[in-house]
């Protein structure tokens, strides 16, 4: 059955530093990935998405990574602030039906 | 542009009693969906419509759940009867496949919580 895997429940960094999520995926063939933002009480919201045929994407602070010989894909937050301190979700999608379905998600701690 | 809205934002009912939920998508949205978020968990979903027809009911339960989404429009997510595994967070998203954009505008959720 299809499976994604967040590598952590919850990460913690020192303010300034990166912080690099991991999303893995198992059975499925994504046309492209998302990444999204969830704060404590709200809906995710969305921060970036990459399509199977790019490497790279960028986005201010924000890095995402796309391997589909892996089936990894990594969030890169450069510089981070506590500001940046939520639960990080990726979420595939196979194009077409406009469907995705999401992973656990990682919790992201900022320590000042 | 006005967001994703929901209503109730919390709902705290007994097991075996009925709860609906309702939703607005932006404006023009054709794409809608219902997910589930238990605590800890990421978002599932249980229908997406397309404009008011059902593209995907896949994971509702239909013995309890139903969901309906008249003129295109609005939507509305039914629990008749809840149980306790029903507590969770149901989110509402829209998207606009003629945008060019795959990207999912959520709401913010009601909290639900069966006693």
């Amino acid at each position: 059955s299809q499976k994604i895997e967040q590598n952590s429940e919850a990460l913690n960094i020192q303010e300034g530093k990166t912080a690099t999520l991991t999303c893995n995926y198992t059975n499925y063939s994504p046309a492209y990935l998302q990444w999204y933002r969830q704060d404590p009480g709200r809906g995710p919201v969305f921060l970036l998405l990459i399509r199977e045929n790019e490497k790279e994407k960028r986005k201010e602070r924000l890095k995402v990574t796309f391997d589909t010989t892996l089936k990894q894909s990594l969030f890169h937050i450069t510089a981070s602030q506590p500001a940046d301190s939520a639960t990080y979700l990726c979420a595939l999608g196979r194009g077409g039906d406009d469907k995705i379905i999401f992973g656990k998600g990682t919790r992201l701690h900022i320590l000042p | 542009e006005a967001g994703v809205a929901q209503s109730p934002r919390y709902k705290i009912i007994e097991k075996r009693q009925s709860v609906a939920f309702w939703c607005n998508p932006i404006s023009g949205h054709a794409t809608l969906y219902w997910y589930q978020q238990i605590l800890g968990q990421g978002p599932k979903l249980l229908i997406q419509f397309q404009n008011n027809g059902v593209v995907d009911d896949s994971q509702l339960p239909k013995d309890r759940f139903s969901a309906e989404r008249l003129k295109g429009v609005d939507s509305t997510l039914k629990i008749q009867p809840a149980k306790l595994e029903d507590s969770a967070v149901y989110l509402c998203a829209s998207s606009s496949r003629t945008s060019g954009r795959e990207e999912q505008f959520f709401g913010p959720g009601t909290r639900l919580t069966v006693l």
